[in-house]
């Protein structure tokens, strides 16, 4: 199966917002509202930002947020700070009951 | 202090095999599915495979099946990747992964390096 579609980056000011996409089809991203993101730093394992679409796990700033549209999910990242910089994975569950991962947008904070 | 760790990557020649095991604490391992999820060097994160809970049901990606097999001991709170037929592309970081419809806990990674 395909990796999700992913910009390969995208950058922003620190205090701008940001939209990263993450599109699949039917049978993923659509089928269920089981969308995640993933924030990994250079050299270190990923970290979960969001959960369910939507959800934020306790911990995660409140300046992240996830939504999805159809076959695509977005994850927004708002009052940008220098240490937001780093790549994002998107992932969602599949029909197969298997997960897939977008494959990766490196943010860059100007 | 929930924690995973993982262990036994290593170098290893095309057509050999590996064990990973991954030692989980903190938790209740037995209540979770767990993953292990891999990272080529300088790409992006691929899951590799998973096992639910009770260890009756497995899934692998296609480029891996026939190959690896996942298991877990819950009495020993160990999960555990056997790599048979190992291949160039199969080095990566391994990351050994809690949960089911996302991913919320994760190891710091084993290191596998297919290469003659």
């Amino acid at each position: 199966q395909s990796a999700l579609t992913q910009p390969a980056s995208v950058s922003g000011s620190p205090g701008q917002s940001i939209t990263i996409s993450c599109t699949g089809t039917s049978s993923d991203v659509g089928a269920y509202n089981y969308v995640s993101w993933y924030q990994q730093h250079p050299g270190e394992a990923p970290k979960l930002m969001i959960f369910d679409v939507s959800n934020r796990p306790s911990g995660v700033s409140d300046r992240f947020s996830g939504s999805k549209s159809g076959n695509t999910a977005s994850l927004t990242i708002s009052g940008l700070q220098a240490e937001d910089e780093a790549d994002y994975y998107c992932n969602s569950y599949t029909i197969s009951s298997t997960p897939l991962f977008g494959g990766g947008t490196k943010l860059t904070v100007l | 202090e929930v924690q995973l760790v993982e262990s036994g990557g290593g170098l290893v020649q095309p057509g050999g095999s590996l064990r990973l095991s991954c030692a989980a604490s903190g938790f209740t391992f037995t209540r979770y599915w767990m993953h292990w999820v891999r990272q080529a060097p300088g790409k992006g994160l691929v899951w590799v495979s998973r096992i639910i809970s009770d260890a009756s049901s497995t899934s692998y990606a296609d480029s891996v099946k026939g190959r690896f097999t996942i298991s877990r001991d819950n009495a020993k709170n160990t999960l555990y990747l056997q790599m048979n037929s190992l291949r160039a592309e199969d080095t990566a970081v391994y990351y050994c992964v809690r949960n089911h419809y996302y991913m919320d806990v994760w190891g710091k990674g084993t290191t596998v390096t297919v290469s003659s």
